[in-house]
């Protein structure tokens, strides 16, 4: 079965850097984009990057562009968001999510979701 | 960027009632629209894609509706593992922005 697990998560100072792992099973790895969704302690979700089955087209939220890199490493059937310059709204737990389609075109649609992994930023 | 507002934010129902969730796009999304559910302390589960196509393994008591700007996510027999956040969410540009979600309790 479709496995998303996410790991990587913990206290960081603001300003310092974290990476988010997220490790697939169960499915074609690199015949899927890939997206992270965080959603803020009692808050809703929010959109935060996508990635291409093959890594070659990547967006991003404004609120994360130029601190925040998803990339993937299909051999190893991995996921990864690497968080630079965090700040204390950062904080949230980190969902990795598959997507039905192969890039990030209209229509997305994420089937398959990780259970999460919190980053919590404080001094 | 597109906004997605929900109605109501909250609502209290009963089981086996009716139940209908609406979420409006800023500018027209044409059918580029999804729901999802999720229930406390875990991950969102998809419930309907494209506005109104039932994801493999949801219950037939989910339905959706619209297209452009206004949509509506209906329950039409509200079951107990049903209370829930539902959330909308477009999928016609870059950033896919999500509804604030809408909070459905027992009465």
């Amino acid at each position: 079965q479709v496995q998303l697990v996410e790991s990587g998560g913990g206290v960081v100072q603001p300003g310092r850097s974290l990476r988010l792992s997220c490790v697939a099973s169960g499915f074609s790895f690199s015949n899927y984009a890939m997206h992270w969704v965080r959603q803020a302690p009692g808050k809703g979700l929010e959109w935060v990057a996508v990635i291409s089955y093959d890594g070659s087209h990547k967006y991003y939220a404004d609120s994360v562009e130029g601190r925040f890199t998803i990339s993937r490493d299909n051999s190893k059937e991995t996921l990864y968001l690497q968080m630079n310059s965090l700040r204390h709204d950062d904080t949230a737990v980190y969902y990795c999510a598959r997507d039905r389609q192969s890039i990030a075109a209209a229509g997305i649609r994420m089937d398959y979701w990780g259970q999460g992994a919190l980053v919590t930023v404080s001094s | 960027d597109i906004q997605m507002t929900q109605t109501p934010p909250s609502l209290s129902a009963s089981v086996g009632d009716r139940v209908t969730i609406t979420c409006r796009a800023s500018q027209s999304i044409s059918t580029f629209l999804n729901w999802y559910q999720q229930k406390p302390g875990k991950a969102p589960n998809l419930l309907i894609f494209a506005a109104s196509s039932l994801q493999s393994g949801v219950p037939s008591r989910f339905s959706g509706s619209g297209s452009g700007t206004d949509f509506t996510l209906t329950i039409s027999s509200l079951q107990p593992e049903d209370f829930a956040t539902y959330y909308c969410q477009h999928s016609y540009i870059i950033p896919y922005t999500f509804g604030q979600g809408t909070k459905l309790e027992i009465k």
